[in-house]
This record gives structure tokens, C-alpha cells and sequence, in this order.
């Protein structure tokens, strides 16, 4: 079957950085995205990977290891803003995205 | 209208009635996509569309019916609800379908079936 795991939640400092990490298990692979989701709110993008490395866009930054079927999204220099929950999802060979529960990150000041 | 709109924000439905969640997107997006999102689990895909006048089965299409009569409406239809539909309703759509492309997500509906 097809699964996606990640921590169900995670407490951090702000200031500090943290690792969320996320394995997957698919039929067929085409790519690794990232979403954060406010309480309450949609879904929005943060990252797609295709490609074994580190992706960095600003404080966030996204690592893939295909052979491992592993990801993870790792935050710098946290702020409360990024209070928030954290979808892992992997696109099939389908094209269709398989998501994760989510990670819910508590930011303490 | 910017990006996509849902309605209605929420709704609260006696069991065995008909409802349609509408969602409207105004980027000219080809592919559309209708999830639900329950507590402890991932986003579930119920339906999807490619493109206008095609539509797919998700993982979860049991007592859910769509139509994609043009680009930018895909409304999702509960014949009868029952309470194990209550749940969070997000509509997304993507520059294409069967592609790496970012889904862009609507604010959601809450349904409550009593």
C-alpha cells in the first residue's frame, strides 16, 4: 500500500531550527512536496523536490533522498508565525499526491 | 475573484439530504481536485478533473459526484448525506493535471451531518 509518516507533532524555540522529518512508500514516485496549513486555513505550498539534495528557499529548506524514500523540511531561525502544521506528500506514479497527517509545530517563545 | 472560492463557508446538513459544495477558480487552472481533511489523517482525495468535461475517481469517491461543465467550476455533490461525510472540504486546482505542478488550495468548507 501506499503510506506517508511524520511526526504527529513537534515543540521548538523561537530562534531555533527544527528538522520535520517524513518517510514515504509509493507506487511509482514523482516528487516530494511540502505544505503548511495555519489552524483553520487551507493548505499552502512551501516545496517540491524531484531530484536526491537540499533545496533551500530562505529560512526553509528541503532534502530528498530518493533511495531511502525520505524527506525533510528544516526551519531556521523560527518565528511564532510558523506555528502551523506541516504536510509531507508524495505524487504517485499516478500523478496523484498521497499526503501525510501532518505535523503540527509548536513554537515557544 | 482571486485564486479559488468555496462555498459555503460552513454548513451544518441533517442526515439524507442532498448538498453541493461549490468551488470556482479564477487562474484558468486546467486541473481541479476535491479533498477531504479528517483529524488524524492526510488530506484524501475524493475527485479529480484533468481538464473541463473530464472527470476521475480518487481514493475516497463513495457517496460523492462531480461535474466539470467548464474550466473554472467543479461543484461536489453529497446525494444523501450521512454522518461520516462530516468533515473539512478543500477544493484545489493545479496548472495541470498528471504533473509535478503546485496545487493551489481553497479556504475550505466545514460540513457538519447530523
Amino acid at each position: 500500500g501506499q503510506n506517508i509518516d511524520q511526526p504527529t507533532e513537534m515543540t521548538a524555540t523561537e530562534g531555533a531550527i527544527v528538522q520535520i522529518n517524513c518517510t514515504y512508500q509509493t507506487s511509482g514516485f514523482n516528487g516530494l512536496f511540502w505544505y503548511q496549513q495555519h489552524a483553520g486555513e487551507a493548505p499552502t505550498f512551501l516545496s517540491y523536490n524531484v531530484l536526491d539534495g537540499l533545496e533551500e528557499k530562505g529560512r526553509f529548506s528541503s532534502f530528498l533522498s530518493r533511495s531511502k524514500g525520505y524527506s525533510y523540511l528544516l526551519l531556521k531561525e523560527l518565528q511564532m508565525k510558523d506555528s502551523a502544521s506541516y504536510l509531507c506528500a508524495a505524487l504517485d506514479s499516478n500523478y496523484q499526491l498521497i499526503w501525510g497527517a501532518g505535523t503540527k509545530l509548536i513554537i515557544k517563545p | 475573484i482571486a485564486g479559488i472560492t468555496q462555498a459555503p463557508t460552513s454548513q451544518i446538513l441533517a442526515a439524507g439530504r442532498r448538498m453541493t459544495l461549490r468551488c470556482t477558480q479564477d487562474m484558468r487552472h486546467n486541473a481541479m481536485y476535491w479533498y477531504r481533511q479528517d483529524l488524524g489523517l492526510g488530506l484524501r482525495l475524493i475527485h479529480y478533473s484533468n481538464t473541463a468535461g473530464t472527470t476521475g475517481k480518487g481514493e475516497v469517491p463513495d457517496g460523492y459526484s462531480v461535474s466539470r461543465a467548464n474550466t473554472d467550476d467543479f461543484p461536489l455533490t453529497l446525494a444523501s448525506a450521512v454522518p461520516s461525510q462530516t468533515s473539512v472540504y478543500f477544493c484545489a486546482s493545479s496548472q495541470e493535471g498528471s504533473s509535478y505542478n503546485e496545487q493551489f488550495f481553497g479556504p475550505g468548507t466545514r460540513l457538519t451531518v447530523l
